[in-house]
């Protein structure tokens, strides 16, 4: 089946770091890739939709500035969280749509958490 | 209301037992359905994928679409421990849509 590699799985950091969020598509292209935030017990909630040599399309309420999004290869979207705080600690996940069949796949999330 | 609604749960049934996962929806344009399981600390993995009404199987798992009553549900046959996890709903309009996802039910199968 599809794979979603994302990396690192676990970021523990000092309040003020930037951190960078790797997400791969192993065997299949993806010209969109997502990004969400999870909280406990909560559904996804999607940051921003990322398109292969473009920028990406942010949801409301989500600072652009904040949360960096490149999405330079078919196979690799990154994520930068920029000068962190406690409040940005949550679980990243990231997918990428099978261009396809247009399926979504995830990849196993980031646990971010800022001291 | 919001788009997708999905009871959170949990659900705890004896191994061996027929679950049953369900989630209603509003929009009347959705056309694809995506049933995902989520183990925790790990990300949704896709289970089934289904367009319009109609029911798709595969090994234990059924998944059954009616567009009519805005309803779609997960059947899962002789549940297993293993089963134990987050089972998401997601719709979309259509394949370049970005889905709408359910909370999750959390499922708990107890041998």
């Amino acid at each position: 089946g599809a794979v979603v590699s994302q990396h690192p799985s676990r970021v523990i950091c000092k309040s003020g770091t930037s951190v960078k969020i790797e997400c791969r598509s192993l065997d299949f292209q993806a010209t969109t890739m997502f990004w969400y935030r999870q909280f406990p017990k909560q559904s996804l909630m999607l940051m921003a939709t990322s398109n292969e040599g473009s920028k990406a399309t942010y949801e409301q309420g989500v600072e652009k500035d904040k949360f960096l999004i490149n999405h330079a290869s078919l196979t690799l979207s990154t994520l930068t969280v920029t000068s962190a705080h406690p409040e940005d600690s949550s679980f990243y996940i990231c997918s990428a749509r099978d261009s396809t069949d247009g399926t979504q796949h995830f990849g196993d999330g980031t646990r971010l958490s800022i001291l | 209301q919001k788009e997708v609604e999905q009871d959170p749960g949990p659900l705890s049934v004896p191994e061996g037992a027929i679950v049953s996962l369900n989630c209603t929806y509003s929009n009347s344009a959705f056309q694809y359905f995506m049933w995902y399981r989520q183990y925790s600390r790990k990300g949704p993995e896709l289970l089934m994928y289904t367009y319009s009404s109609g029911n798709k199987e595969d090994g234990r798992f059924t998944a059954q679409v009616d567009k009519s009553s805005k309803y779609i549900s997960l059947f899962i046959r002789d549940s297993q421990p293993s089963d134990s996890a987050t089972y998401l709903c997601a719709m979309s309009a259509g394949g370049s849509y970005i889905p709408t996802f359910g909370r999750g039910t959390s499922l708990i199968v107890h041998p």
